[in-house]
């Protein structure tokens, strides 16, 4: 059964760091992985989609990674802003449906 | 595109009502998703659809919940009789792709049952 975690639940970081959010899963088997941010009271908005042929996308100042072999993902955001402050959620589709398994999040603070 | 709709955002009934949550994908796309998140639970998904049939409804909770698909815009979740444990947000997503999968959400409607 594939089990997704994400470690620290919670971060705080002065402005202009750059910083790293992860992301793991049990099961290598995986069809993509997907980096969403959830602002609180809000839906959630997608960032970033790896695919599993995929090793990293790249949007803007993030950067998200894909270690299948070693279930990991990283999401790497440089020159971190008080407006990335939010919940960052990873989930990860697998090859045996379409349900997505949910990470249960890291709440990113970045203090000015 | 205006994202995935959905109404109403903020829902206050009492227990034992019926709820109806309603939801408009985004144009153009073939899958449809219905989520509840709670702090306890995180995120769940309840059923999803493909070209307006359900595929999965293992995730629906009890025979309470109900969801429909009318049409390809256009999509509901019902809830009857209501109880005070389904209080959580309740997100609607849709894709335009199996094969790439990237699920878009819209703001979703946060149940409260009194």
């Amino acid at each position: 059964k594939q089990e997704v975690t994400q470690i620290p639940a919670a971060l705080s970081v002065p402005e202009g760091e750059n910083l790293v959010l992860n992301c793991s899963f049990t099961d290598s088997a995986i069809y993509n992985l997907q980096w969403f941010r959830q602002d609180p009271g809000k839906g959630l908005t997608s960032l970033l989609l790896i695919q599993s042929s995929q090793r990293e996308q790249t949007s803007g100042r993030l950067n998200a990674s894909l270690d299948k072999s070693s279930g990991r993902s990283t999401l790497y955001i440089a020159a971190s802003q008080p407006g990335d402050s939010a919940t960052y959620l990873c989930a990860v589709r697998t090859d045996s449906n379409y349900q997505l398994i949910w990470g249960a999040g890291t709440k990113l603070i970045i203090k000015p | 595109d205006a994202g995935v709709i959905q109404s109403p955002r903020h829902e206050v009934t009492e227990m034992g009502q019926e709820v109806t949550l309603r939801c408009k994908p985004i144009s153009g796309h073939d899958y449809l998703f219905w989520y509840r998140q709670t702090m306890m639970r995180g995120l769940e998904l309840l059923i999803y659809f493909n070209n307006n049939v359900p595929i999965d409804d293992s995730g629906m909770p009890e025979d309470r919940f109900s969801a429909k698909m009318p049409n390809a815009s256009f999509s509901t979740l019902k809830i009857q009789p209501s109880e005070p444990r389904d209080s959580a947000v309740y997100f609607c997503a849709s894709s335009d792709r199996q094969f790439s999968g990237e699920q878009f959400f819209g703001p979703g409607t946060r149940l409260t049952v009194l």
